[in-house]
């Protein structure tokens, strides 16, 4: 069975500041590792996702992730936060043996301050 | 193709009425999945087509709600009687094939507020 533990339901940050969301997982099985971004009455935008192959991984709008198997981590990171970043923000696991469903953590609002 | 649609985008519904969400997904895509979020949690699955066959469901899915996806291309999602526990965000996603490879791409999603 998979599943995530987004630690923090809501962050805030300064304008220009880190952000740094964190999401930890469980997975029986090689996971693949999905960050969402959700704002306000939307759906969800796939901002990256890591399937096996760099560690590090780069997604749209300057975010970034890095797998750390040791850690079973997969956080969330942007040099420097901007107005527009703030949203809702969701780590999802998915197992690599072909299943289908993702398991979403339960949130991370971030809020940024002028 | 601007993306996957979802129609709806709000329903209020009186308990124990009958609602059907419609989703059209992104066309070239075979693979079409509903979830639903409620307030203050991530999406939860509900279920998946490959092309028109329904391969998984899930146990959140009661004999209350069916999903069809005809000629795989639209799907629509059906509650029958309606509870005040169904009010949530269902969200609609597609993907062309395997979910490493792609990733899902959703839906705006239909707010279902039932009174």
């Amino acid at each position: 069975a998979q599943s995530v533990t987004q630690l923090g339901s809501h962050v805030s940050v300064s304008e220009g500041a880190l952000v740094l969301l964190r999401c930890n997982y469980s997975s029986s099985v090689p996971p693949y590792l999905f960050w969402y971004v959700q704002y306000p009455n939307q759906g969800l935008q796939l901002l990256l996702k890591y399937t096996s192959a760099a560690t590090l991984v780069k997604g749209i709008n300057g975010f970034e992730a890095e797998f750390k198997k040791s850690e079973t981590s997969f956080h969330l990171t942007k040099p420097s936060a901007h107005m527009s970043d703030a949203a809702e923000y969701f780590c999802a696991v998915s197992d690599s043996s072909g299943a289908n469903n993702l398991f979403f953590g339960t949130g991370t609002r971030l809020t940024v301050i002028p | 193709d601007t993306g996957v649609s979802q129609d709806p985008r709000h329903k209020i519904t009186k308990r124990g009425q009958n609602v059907t969400f419609r989703c059209d997904p992104i066309s070239e895509h075979n693979r079409l999945y509903w979830y639903r979020q409620t307030l203050g949690q991530g999406p939860e699955f509900l279920t998946y087509f490959q092309n028109e066959a329904q391969l998984e469901k899930s146990r959140l899915l009661s004999d209350r709600f069916s999903a069809e996806r005809p000629k795989g291309s639209f799907s629509t999602l059906e509650i029958q009687r309606t509870e005040q526990g169904d009010s949530a965000m269902y969200l609609c996603a597609s993907s062309l094939e395997t979910l490493g490879n792609y990733g899902y791409t959703f839906g705006s999603g239909t707010r279902l507020t039932v009174v």
